[in-house]
């Protein structure tokens, strides 16, 4: 079964910190990962796009990561400010189909 | 360029009654898809449209559920009756090509909640 699997669930962290979010997926096959934002009350943004032969790729202080092999993705936020706060969806693309298979999302709280 | 509009933002109904929303996409997207987010969770897709074909509908609820895209640009989608189990954000996406490397441009959402 395709299934897209998030950690942590939330995470609270101090500003400036850095911290690193997790995805593990099941989805094959494998198209591309993407990572999207989504800010209380809005709907979500693309962060960043990876397809398979892709391994690493940056947007800011976002720099997302991508392990075909064991299936993983990671997104590391560098320097947290306030502004991420918010909701961090992994969503995967099976190939052959339009289908997306959205995780749960992480829930990041930044504090001052 | 401006984004994908919907409306209305919120809708408070109660259960048996009927809703509607509706969603424009951005200029010359051909791709329209509308997703079901519930409190705590990732966006479901309902159904997914291209131009004004159905690409994909085979996670909405039929018997309760339609939606229809005239003429390949706005879109709406129709609850009746409503439960309350429908109570959620209904999101539409757009995209301008459905390939590898398409970007989905979500709208703000309608927040459902059903009484």
């Amino acid at each position: 079964k395709n299934q897209v699997e998030q950690s942590p669930q939330s995470l609270i962290i101090l500003e400036g910190k850095n911290c690193t979010l997790q995805c593990n997926y099941t989805v094959s096959p494998f198209s591309n990962l993407r990572w999207y934002k989504q800010d209380t009350g809005r709907g979500p943004v693309s962060l960043t796009i990876m397809t398979f032969s892709e391994n690493t790729k940056s947007n800011g202080r976002y720099t997302a990561t991508l392990d075909a092999d064991t299936k993983q993705s990671s997104l590391h936020i560098t320097a947290s400010q306030l502004s991420d706060s918010a909701s961090y969806i992994c969503v995967v693309r099976a190939s052959g189909t339009y289908k997306y298979i959205f995780g749960t999302g992480t829930r990041l709280k930044v504090l001052a | 360029e401006a984004g994908v509009a919907q409306s209305p933002r919120y809708k408070i109904i109660e259960k048996r009654q009927s809703v509607a929303f509706w969603c424009n996409p951005i200029s010359g997207h051909a791709t329209l898809y509308w997703y079901q987010q519930i409190l705590g969770q990732g966006p479901k897709l309902l159904i997914q449209f291209q131009n004004n074909g159905v690409v994909d509908d085979s996670q909405l609820p039929k018997d309760r559920f339609s939606a229809e895209r005239l003429k390949g640009v706005d879109s709406t989608l129709k609850i009746q009756p409503a439960k309350l189990e429908d109570s959620a954000v209904y999101l539409c996406a757009s995209s301008y090509v459905a390939g590898v490397q398409e970007t989905q441009y979500f709208g703000p959402g309608t927040r459902l909640l059903v009484l």
